[in-house]
């Protein structure tokens, strides 16, 4: 079983459509969970960290369900320039401070 | 502004030859890692450094050569031993015990052998 695992999409939505995106990953120990953006040909980019208490910026919405080991984020009203690759990363604590990164999820909003 | 620069933004390599990627940082952070990406899959750990003077191999260290003489700055050198060594290539840096806060990524380099 993979580390990090993510629907590869793409997924192509409308503009103004909800779009939802899961990540499931396989260390019961994990304590740190991020969302990166990626555009083409880019750098990774933060999006958001993750909590267990669920947490929104805006119109993202991320949810973390330790005891399924699902991480989820939800994007609302979706824009043109949400179009990337949306990374499900997580770390697995230590003092090694790894990111294990999932191989993401692209998504393309179109008007 | 602070920040991680990775130079040069294109580099292209001959067969046979061993090329340095530049990663310099100046957020004050401790630790630096070095990441692969091939098209289409994700990012593969090369190596990391949580301390000055100090490295460890990651996922994928073979045909690879790192040092970590300054806090700023984490070298990558892609040797002749590296078979395949088209990728983008990302310098990444963190708190070394600021692990709720994520990387920060330089711009990447891409190799390009020829």
């Amino acid at each position: 079983r993979k580390e990090v695992e993510q629907d590869p999409g793409p997924f192509n939505v409308p503009e103004g459509a909800t779009v939802a995106f899961n990540c499931t990953y396989s260390n019961s120990a994990s304590q740190s969970f991020f969302w990166y953006r990626q555009d083409c040909r880019k750098e990774p980019k933060l999006l958001m960290s993750v909590y267990s208490s669920g947490n929104e910026d805006g119109r993202f919405t991320a949810q973390l369900n330790r005891a399924s080991q699902y991480i989820s984020l939800l994007i609302r009203d979706s824009k043109l320039s949400d179009s990337a690759t949306y990374l499900c990363v997580v770390n697995v604590g230590g003092s090694q401070g790894n990111l294990i990164f999932g191989k993401g999820t692209k998504l393309s909003v179109k008007p | 502004d602070g920040g991680i620069t990775q130079s040069p933004k294109y580099l292209f390599r001959k067969e046979g030859q061993n090329v340095t990627l530049s990663c310099e940082q100046n957020l004050n952070h401790d630790a630096m890692y070095w990441y692969r990406q091939d098209p289409g899959q994700g990012l593969r750990l090369i190596y990391y450094s949580q301390i000055v003077n100090d490295f460890q191999k990651g996922d994928i260290a073979e045909g690879y050569s790192v040092s970590r003489e300054k806090k700023e700055s984490f070298p990558l050198t892609v040797t002749s031993a590296q078979k395949n060594p088209t990728a983008f290539y990302l310098c990444a840096s963190s708190t070394r015990w600021g692990l709720g806060y994520g990387y920060t990524f330089g711009s990447g380099t891409r190799l390009t052998v020829v």
